[in-house]
């Protein structure tokens, strides 16, 4: 049973407009959640995270929102830019395990010049 | 130069072979982690340890092992009772902060 959710398996988007990732998750102790952001053939490298006592966190084009009555959590990227194709991964983890980060299956970003 | 090297990048073994998989970090992380990523199923657990000569299974440790000697080295052996080995395989490092983890590039295993 998939404890992080992403439904959209892949998402394309033309070059310079808005990129909205969407993630859900089941477990009410997730207290923390990530993104990752990975090419293909290489390790994915964090992106932004944001703390449940928050709902929005800003990194220049990235923003993650956090709606935590609906266990859900949104990837924001404005302008989108042909560079940012890869593949996007939600993650979570919890006060009693930090340590232990659940992923969600990811979503394939295509931006389109 | 600070990071998490992992090799080979690519390797090929016959089926009922083992094959141990490296990871070496120098980033003085305490906690390191296995992960195995397939198509459509993102990164599953494998093993993680959190200090020197201690580690826990994860979600799919079945027919995996690993050893925790030193803290720069978190060897992943791949056991021929791994019913499908063929996956490309991450290792990670973690401060000790929330849960943020670096990455080193995987490894590629394919049993032919």
């Amino acid at each position: 049973d998939q404890q992080v959710k992403q439904n959209s398996p892949s998402l394309s988007v033309q070059e310079g407009r808005i990129s909205i990732l969407n993630c859900d998750y089941t477990n009410s102790m997730f207290d923390y959640f990530l993104w990752y952001k990975k090419y293909p053939a290489e390790g994915p490298t964090f992106l932004i995270s944001i703390s449940s006592i928050k709902d929005k966190n800003e990194d220049g084009r990235f923003t993650v929102f956090l709606n935590k009555s609906a266990k859900h959590l949104s990837l924001h990227i404005v302008p989108s830019q042909p560079g940012d194709s890869a593949v996007y991964f939600c993650a979570a983890s919890s006060k009693t395990s930090y340590d232990k980060v659940i992923f969600g299956p990811g979503t394939s970003l295509s931006v389109i010049p | 130069d600070g990071g998490i090297t992992q090799s080979p990048k690519y390797l090929f073994r016959k089926e009922g072979q083992n094959v141990t998989l490296s990871c070496e970090q120098n980033l003085n992380h305490d906690a390191m982690y296995w992960y195995r990523q397939d198509p459509g199923q993102g990164l599953r657990l494998i093993y993680y340890s959190q200090i020197v000569n201690d580690f826990q299974k994860g979600d799919i440790a079945e027919g995996y092992s690993v050893s925790r000697e030193k803290k720069e080295s978190f060897p992943l052996t791949v056991t021929s009772a791994q019913k499908n080995p063929t996956a490309f395989y991450l290792c990670a490092t973690n401060s000790g902060g929330f849960g943020e983890q670096f990455f080193g590039p995987g490894t590629r295993l394919t049993v032919l």
